[in-house]
């Protein structure tokens, strides 16, 4: 069975500041990664799609990298805002589904 | 382009009173997934459907729970009767069928609250 976690589950940082966001995997026989934004009361916003042959995406200031080997996914973000805060949420599908399978969340703030 | 829908955005009822949560997926998406999200966790998969038929319902609390997609477009979520324990999000999401490429779009969700 599938399990995904993210770590840190909460992150405040000053603006400006570049920050990294950890995503693990147990089954390494994924399709494809995903980064979700959800701000609160909201649905999720898809930020960035990894394809299982793929290193890594880039979006803007975001940009996500894949080790499907060890398991591992980052999200990085430059130059963080304000507008930023919201919970980041990673999703894989693979590993024996084709359901999307959510960690917990890192709930991000960016201090002005 | 008009994303994935739902209705309606908030709904308060009574414990053992039945709801019922609305989905239209993107134009075009053969796959739809309904997923329940509590507070501080992340979304967990109810159903999953590929156009009409239901693919991925082992998560579904069939006691009470039940959804079908007439047509293989719009899809319906229904509990009878609600429980206290059932107050949460529940988010529909569409996506293209397939595996390694294919991006999932979710709905704003629906915030249940039974009291």
């Amino acid at each position: 069975k599938q399990e995904v976690t993210q770590i840190p589950a909460a992150l405040s940082v000053p603006e400006g500041e570049n920050l990294v966001l950890n995503c693990s995997f147990t089954d390494s026989a994924i399709y494809n990664l995903q980064w979700f934004r959800q701000d609160p009361g909201k649905g999720l916003t898809s930020l960035l799609l990894i394809q299982s042959s793929q290193r890594e995406q880039t979006s803007g200031r975001l940009n996500a990298s894949l080790d499907k080997s060890s398991g591992r996914s980052t999200l990085y973000i430059a130059a963080s805002q304000p507008g930023d805060s919201a919970t980041y949420l990673c999703a894989v599908k693979g590993g024996g589904s084709e359901k999307l399978v959510f960690g917990k969340g890192t709930k991000l703030t960016v201090n002005p | 382009e008009a994303g994935v829908v739902q209705s309606p955005r908030y709904k308060i009822i009574e414990k053992k009173q039945p709801v019922a949560f609305w989905c239209n997926p993107i134009s075009g998406h053969n796959t739809l997934y309904w997923y329940l999200q509590n507070l501080g966790q992340g979304p967990e998969l109810l159903i999953r459907y590929e156009n009409e038929e239901a693919v991925d319902d082992s998560q579904l609390p069939k006691d009470r729970f039940s959804a079908e997609r007439l047509k293989g477009v719009d899809s319906t979520l229904k509990i009878q009767p609600a429980e206290l324990g059932d107050s949460a999000v529940y988010l529909c999401a569409s996506s293209l069928t397939g595996t390694a490429n294919t991006e999932a779009f979710f709905g704003q969700g629906t915030r249940l609250t039974v009291v």
